[in-house]
């Protein structure tokens, strides 16, 4: 059974540092990979998808690094800003169908 | 973008009543919806994938009887908790994907539930 793990599962951060979230999955047979964003009280908003046979995705100051082989994903965000502070959920897609497995996710705290 | 819309935001209501929540996919068809319950604190379990014009598939320990899920068109399920009790409050989540699979998943913003 798939299971996705997300070190750490809370981290704060002056404004301007770097920040690098973890992911881990146990079963490297995946479809795709997808980074998300979930503010308090929220719905989710896709930030990064990775297909399987990637690397690498970049969007802005994020970028979502895949190692299917040792089952890790890595996001990076450069030059934190305040408005980053949310909770970063990675999952990935387990058939066909697009079904997610998520990881517990890591709360990000950025302050000024 | 596409956008997904839920509704209601937040419902309050009487133990025993059946609530019904509407997801909707704004500006694309959905071939597959999904629906994922999330208590305080933690992320997002899958409760059952729907696909339009076919019965829902539930995940194990996902009372088919309790959780009634209809996908009637390619823009719009609705799930409907039967019989609302305390334990069934949570966060409930939706989301659409369109016939590629290998796309970005698009979420609505939550129906908060809460059981008196």
């Amino acid at each position: 059974k798939q299971e996705v793990t997300q070190i750490p599962a809370a981290l704060s951060v002056p404004e301007g540092e770097n920040l690098v979230l973890n992911c881990s999955f146990t079963d490297s047979a995946i479809y795709n990979l997808q980074w998300f964003r979930q503010d308090p009280g929220k719905g989710l908003t896709s930030l990064l998808l990775i297909q399987s046979s990637q690397r690498e995705q970049t969007s802005g100051r994020l970028n979502a690094s895949l190692d299917k082989s040792s089952g890790r994903s890595t996001l990076y965000i450069a030059a934190s800003q305040p408005g980053d502070s949310a909770t970063y959920l990675c999952a990935v897609s387990t058939d066909s169908w697009g079904k997610l497995q998520f990881g517990a996710g890591t709360q990000v705290v950025v302050t000024p | 973008g596409a956008v997904v819309s839920q509704h209601p935001s937040w419902v309050i209501c009487k133990s025993g009543t059946s609530v019904k929540i509407e997801c909707r996919s704004l500006d694309f068809q959905a071939t597959t919806m999904f629906w994922y319950r999330q208590f305080p604190k933690q992320s997002l379990m899958l409760m059952a994938t729907s696909n339009e014009g076919s019965k829902a598939t539930y995940e194990q320990g996902v009372e088919k009887d309790k959780f009634l899920i209809n996908h009637a068109s390619l823009t719009l399920s609705t799930l409907t908790v039967t019989s609302a009790h305390p334990e069934d409050s949570s966060f409930y989540i939706c989301s659409a994907i369109g016939q590629l699979s290998n796309q970005p998943q698009h979420f609505g913003d939550g129906t908060r539930l809460s059981i008196l």
